[in-house]
């Protein structure tokens, strides 16, 4: 089952915040978050893993609540840099289920 | 750049036809994850193989398939080509065969089926 990723898109002005969310339905192993710009290939932001362990870069900021299945990315005072798709991929529990299933997506846009 | 290579960089084919996608791992990864990316589809998940194995497999066609070769490139055969077929196809790389280690993905190969 697809991941629900929300908002599906959201405008900030330089230097705001944001939170971009994933929820799943089924019990996860890892979620992973990627950023994509327009005709570029998606880079790995960030992995955390069930039990607590995080890894990626310094400058992003993310929870994992495994009783609830949901995920969160933060970004503060952000830069125009910021801008893209975010996706959130989730790994399930259990042998066969290890392989990374996509949310649909949210597009940030940064304007100056 | 992330150091996973795919030729070609565009393909335009007609349908019914056969073509071959390549990728190449960083140096050092023996995993390779193969992805379609469509407009009303996001990114899907098609095979992954490890060190020359598959290792898990995705929503792939039957018209599809993968292998990974003794020097760890990889690729992704279409065959029988459909309209629908149109996509951008990513392949990524990680060290490990399991998913909960970061993936690196490639330039990609957008394939147009007229």
């Amino acid at each position: 089952q697809q991941p629900v990723q929300s908002p599906q898109a959201v405008i900030l002005r330089e230097g705001e915040d944001a939170v971009i969310n994933c929820s799943s339905s089924k019990a996860l192993y890892s979620v992973h978050w990627y950023r994509q710009k327009h005709g570029e290939a998606p880079v790995f932001l960030m992995i955390l893993l069930k039990g607590g362990e995080q890894k990626g870069h310094e400058k992003i900021s993310a929870s994992f609540n495994e009783k609830k299945q949901q995920s969160s990315l933060y970004l503060t005072a952000s830069q125009l840099s910021y801008s893209g798709t975010y996706f959130c991929g989730t790994e399930g529990e259990g042998f066969g289920n290890e392989k990374l299933t996509f949310g649909t997506g949210t597009r940030l846009t940064i304007i100056p | 750049d992330s150091g996973v290579t795919q030729t070609p960089k565009h393909l335009i084919t007609a349908t019914g036809q056969r073509v071959t996608l390549r990728c190449s791992p960083r140096s050092g990864d023996l995993s390779v994850y193969w992805y379609q990316q469509s407009l009303d589809q996001g990114l899907q998940f098609l095979i992954q193989y490890y060190n020359g194995e598959e290792r898990a497999k995705g929503n792939i066609l039957e018209r599809f398939s993968a292998q990974q070769f003794p020097d760890l490139h990889s690729e992704l055969n279409l065959s029988s080509l459909e309209l629908g077929d149109s996509a951008l196809y990513f392949c990524a790389s990680s060290v490990a065969p399991l998913a909960s280690y970061e993936q690196y993905f490639g330039p990609g190969t957008r394939l147009t089926v007229t």
